[in-house]
């Protein structure tokens, strides 16, 4: 595997299911992301991850839990969600958080919570 | 706060035509420019970025951007759009806080034969 996986590539929930989204970068970058990518909206930064410490939680509601084990690995945790989640969640890597880093992008998790 | 607008929601060109792009921006200093790519089924590629230094900038796939600081823009060019071109291209800033970049709405271009 090259670059940042994510798994699955398609999730379809209920409302009081629980279930996790899985990110992997393999560039050996210090920081991650997660996005959420919604129709006509631009993409909303949800969590920030740098060596594994959480720098930024942009007003996420708490049904949204993410985690990072290790530098490669990040992982957001779902459950009780809402219809209006339904969306393409992205995970992202950069090197570092300087405003130059490239970000690298995942293909993103197709998310529909019925 | 920094903003970016994407004036064209979808843009409809035939193939080999020329193309180009509209971004504006809102933010007090030089930001960080980057253009990416979303084809479907994907994740967003980096096209482009601008820092500082020449207002004109070479990408990946044949495109180029021009930052007119007077204009507040960074529109994106190709001289000839191929069909594998048709895809959404986001427009992104970032400020000198850091890691926090501000995408746009997107433009979704359709390339007809």
């Amino acid at each position: 595997e090259t670059g940042v996986t994510q798994t699955p590539r398609h999730l379809v929930m209920g409302m009081t299911n629980k279930k996790s989204l899985k990110c992997e970068q393999h560039l050996g970058h210090n920081a991650m992301y997660w996005y959420k990518q919604s129709a006509k909206k631009p993409l909303e930064l949800m969590f920030v991850y740098s060596l594994e410490e959480r720098v930024e939680n942009n007003s996420v509601p708490s049904r949204f839990s993410p985690e990072c084990p290790n530098s490669s690995h990040l992982f957001l945790h779902l459950h009780t969600l809402q219809p209006e989640d339904s969306a393409l969640y992205l995970c992202a890597s950069s090197w570092g958080l300087a405003p130059g880093d490239e970000q690298f992008f995942g293909p993103g998790t197709r998310l529909t919570v019925l | 706060a920094q903003s970016v607008t994407q004036p064209d929601i979808h843009i409809t060109v035939s193939e080999g035509a020329s193309l180009e792009l509209r971004c504006n921006y809102s933010y007090g200093a030089t930001p960080y420019l980057f253009w990416y790519v979303q084809s479907p089924g994907q994740g967003l590629q980096l096209l482009l970025k601008y820092f500082s230094g020449d207002t004109l900038v070479q990408g990946i796939k044949g495109f180029e951007a021009e930052f007119k600081r007077s204009q507040s823009s960074f529109n994106l060019r190709k001289p000839s759009v191929h069909w594998s071109d048709a895809a959404e291209y986001f427009c992104a800033v970032g400020a000198g806080s850091g890691y926090a970049l501000n995408f746009g709405k997107g433009t979704s271009l359709l390339v007809t034969p």
